[in-house]
């Protein structure tokens, strides 16, 4: 049972523009979200989370949106830079618990 | 930023043969490490929690017998695959939860094969 989907297994976006990358979710129990990068070969890294309370963060280059009635997440990446080609995993857990549970990642190549 | 030190990388094994694997705080304590394994276009699986001198809790479906894991220290965290066999070929990680800010470091991964 995935309780955390990407539905988008890869994403192609031109330098400069927008990436959308999306996440939802099925456990409405799941109160944090996070967002992690991942290179070849390399583990996967920490880039920005949202607490169910908010339906919007930012930091940078990066926004993370949230709509709890949709259990729909997404993360936005403007403007797309070639180092951004990654697998992007987006995660949630319950807060208190170290849990995460993952999607399936979505590859995401920025073409230059 | 807090690393995470996983060794090995890579390693190929015959069937039937045990397998360890490292996984190393450098610069912070982890009281609590994670591993996960993840097959190829598939979501990161956890495997089981591992705690500092306690034994580790494992997530339903996994053989605790089969995935022996240890945490001696603060720093460390060892995952046996015991009797290998092919199936068990996948990518293994282990992150490690850094206490003070409960933030999640992953480390590199190893890609294990099984002949």
């Amino acid at each position: 049972d995935q309780q955390v989907k990407q539905n988008s297994p890869s994403l192609s976006v031109q330098e400069g523009r927008i990436s959308i990358l999306n996440c939802d979710y099925t456990n409405s129990m799941f109160d944090y979200f996070l967002w992690y990068k991942k290179y070849p070969a390399e583990g996967p890294t920490f880039l920005i989370s949202i607490s169910s309370i908010k339906d919007k963060n930012e930091d940078g280059r990066f926004t993370v949106f949230l709509n709890k009635s949709a259990k729909h997440l997404s993360l936005h990446i403007v403007p797309s830079q070639p180092g951004d080609s990654a697998v992007y995993f987006c995660a949630a857990k319950l807060i208190g618990n170290e849990k995460l549970t993952f999607g399936t990642g979505t590859r995401l190549t920025i073409i230059p | 930023g807090a690393v995470v030190s996983q060794h090995p990388s890579r390693v190929i094994c015959k069937s039937g043969t045990s397998v360890k694997i490292e996984c190393r705080s450098l610069d912070f304590q982890a009281t609590t490490m994670f591993w996960y394994r993840q097959f190829p276009k598939k979501s990161l699986m956890l495997m089981a929690t591992s705690n500092e001198g306690s034994k580790a809790t494992y997530e339903q479906g996994v053989e605790k017998d089969k995935f022996l894991i240890n945490h001696a220290s603060l720093t460390l965290s060892t995952l046996t695959v015991t009797s290998a066999h092919p199936e068990d070929s996948s990518f293994y990680i282990c992150s490690a939860l850094q206490g003070a800010n409960e933030k999640l470091f992953f480390g590199s991964g190893t890609q294990l094969s099984v002949l």
